[in-house]
């Protein structure tokens, strides 16, 4: 079935540094999702990239879509204590409409 | 909009017990999507449901997992003969029809099979 890897697992960045997290799935995505998850709370949306190629930005987040459709990266520029969480991509293949989330990197950033 | 909401927030049960979850979405939301979700992990599909009808169902999902939607509004996600395995945070979403639409979380019901 589709699986959906991320890369790194784990991030410890000194705040004021850059962070990126990488998504790869095994079968071509319709779309692709990005979500955010605060310690001890639940998946919050942050965008949805759906075109070959395409990036989007919000502030300080960059957000890729690869040419093939098959991987996606986000991109954090100079980190905050707030950017504190697990990031994760979730995507769509094939016929089905279920979305599948990726494995999640989660992110420390000390102040 | 109110949100979706999860009931009940954390269930503490005995192995063997049955146990059931509500989930509450956000009332214009058609589409109702359930997962699970163990520590350092993403969420794990296991079933959605466009108005009543539930459309996908992961097959790691054994017979003990059961979910409605009788009236299109909220579901019910029942697990019987619960095994330890089975502890996790049930989360549920909801979103509206079309490819794009986000997931919209609860705040998820932690279960605890001792």
């Amino acid at each position: 079935g589709q699986q959906v890897m991320q890369i790194p697992q784990y991030q410890h960045v000194q705040e004021g540094e850059d962070f990126t997290t990488y998504c790869n799935s095994s079968t071509t995505l319709s779309n692709i999702q990005w979500y955010k998850q605060r310690p001890g709370g639940h998946p919050v949306f942050l965008i949805q990239l759906v075109k070959s190629g395409e990036v989007k930005k919000q502030k300080r987040l960059t957000f890729q879509f690869g040419e093939a459709k098959k991987n996606s990266s986000l991109h954090i520029t100079a980190t905050q204590t707030t950017d504190v969480g697990t990031y994760f991509c979730a995507g769509r293949g094939g016929a089905t409409n279920k979305l599948i989330f990726g494995t999640g990197t989660l992110l420390a950033v000390q102040p | 909009d109110t949100g979706v909401s999860q009931d009940p927030r954390h269930k503490i049960t005995k192995r063997g017990q049955n146990v059931t979850f509500r989930c509450d979405p956000i009332s214009e939301h058609n589409r109702l999507y359930w997962y699970r979700q163990t520590l350092g992990q993403g969420p794990e599909f296991l079933t959605y449901f466009q108005n009543e009808a539930q459309l996908e169902k992961s097959r790691l999902l054994s017979d003990r997992f059961s979910a409605e939607r009788p009236k299109g509004s909220f579901s019910t996600l029942e697990i019987q003969r619960t095994e330890q395995g089975d502890s996790a945070m049930y989360l549920c979403a909801s979103s509206l029809e079309g490819l794009g639409s986000p997931l919209h979380f609860g705040n998820g019901t932690r279960l605890t099979v001792t």
